[in-house]
């Protein structure tokens, strides 16, 4: 089964309003940390927000939520108020356990087009 | 945030001859390093978990002679590509981890013509 699910291989928002990139995971692990990262077609990786198996809130950095559903085993990402800056391909990423030796496994991303 | 230097950003090179790219984690040390392939519109695909002082971890699939990977300091890994060909051409990058956040390297375009 694979790790890490993203089941939109492209979607598109007006700017200035919000967008939901949805992931889904599978583990079987107790620990496990999820990452969403930006990738502009520069190539760079971008992270932008964590959010670990143990946080009871939802992580949030500046425009971007993480949406955390751990039930449904859920880490969509919540991009508010879109910004033509923000197209580019999105990855859900999961790491289990806290090892450093832990890969992370990514979805196969998102491309985001944020229209004028 | 912690800052990870991969060169070269781009290269091209004749099929047949070796090419090495570098990762170096700047300002922290990184025992475990990881190099992925990516080709065009599809996801990153790990390649090898690289540890500091000991042999890489090569996923299934991958050719340890073909993928040179060497450990040698806690702030630089190198991925050796040998004996190119034109389908070794792809997008590979690095990542370093520090606690629990993983930092990329800029990405090394690989054309081998």
């Amino acid at each position: 089964a694979q790790k890490i699910t993203q089941t939109q291989p492209g979607m598109f928002v007006q700017e200035k309003e919000a967008v939901t990139l949805d992931c889904t995971y599978d583990t079987s692990d107790q620990s496990y940390g999820l990452f969403w990262y930006k990738q502009p077609s520069s190539g760079e990786m971008i992270f932008l927000i964590y959010q670990g198996s143990y946080d009871e809130q939802n992580a949030t950095e500046g425009r971007y939520s993480l949406n955390f559903q751990k039930a449904r085993k859920s880490a969509n990402l919540v991009i508010s108020a879109s910004q033509l800056g923000d197209s580019a391909m999105y990855f859900c990423a999961m790491r289990e356990g806290l090892n450093n030796f832990n890969k992370f496994y990514f979805g196969s991303g998102t491309k985001l087009n944020v229209k004028p | 945030g912690a800052v990870v230097s991969q060169h070269p950003s781009r290269v091209i090179c004749k099929s047949g001859t070796s090419v090495k790219i570098e990762c170096r984690s700047l300002d922290f040390q990184a025992t475990t390093m990881f190099w992925y392939r990516q080709f065009p519109k599809q996801s990153l695909m790990l390649m090898a978990t690289s540890n500091e002082g000991s042999k890489a971890t090569y996923e299934q699939g991958v050719e340890k002679d073909k993928f040179l990977i060497n450990h040698a300091s806690l702030t630089l890994s190198t991925l050796t590509v040998t004996s190119a060909h034109p389908e070794d051409s792809s997008f590979y990058i690095c990542s370093a981890l520090e606690y629990t956040e993983a930092f990329f390297g800029q990405g090394t375009r690989l054309t081998v013509v």
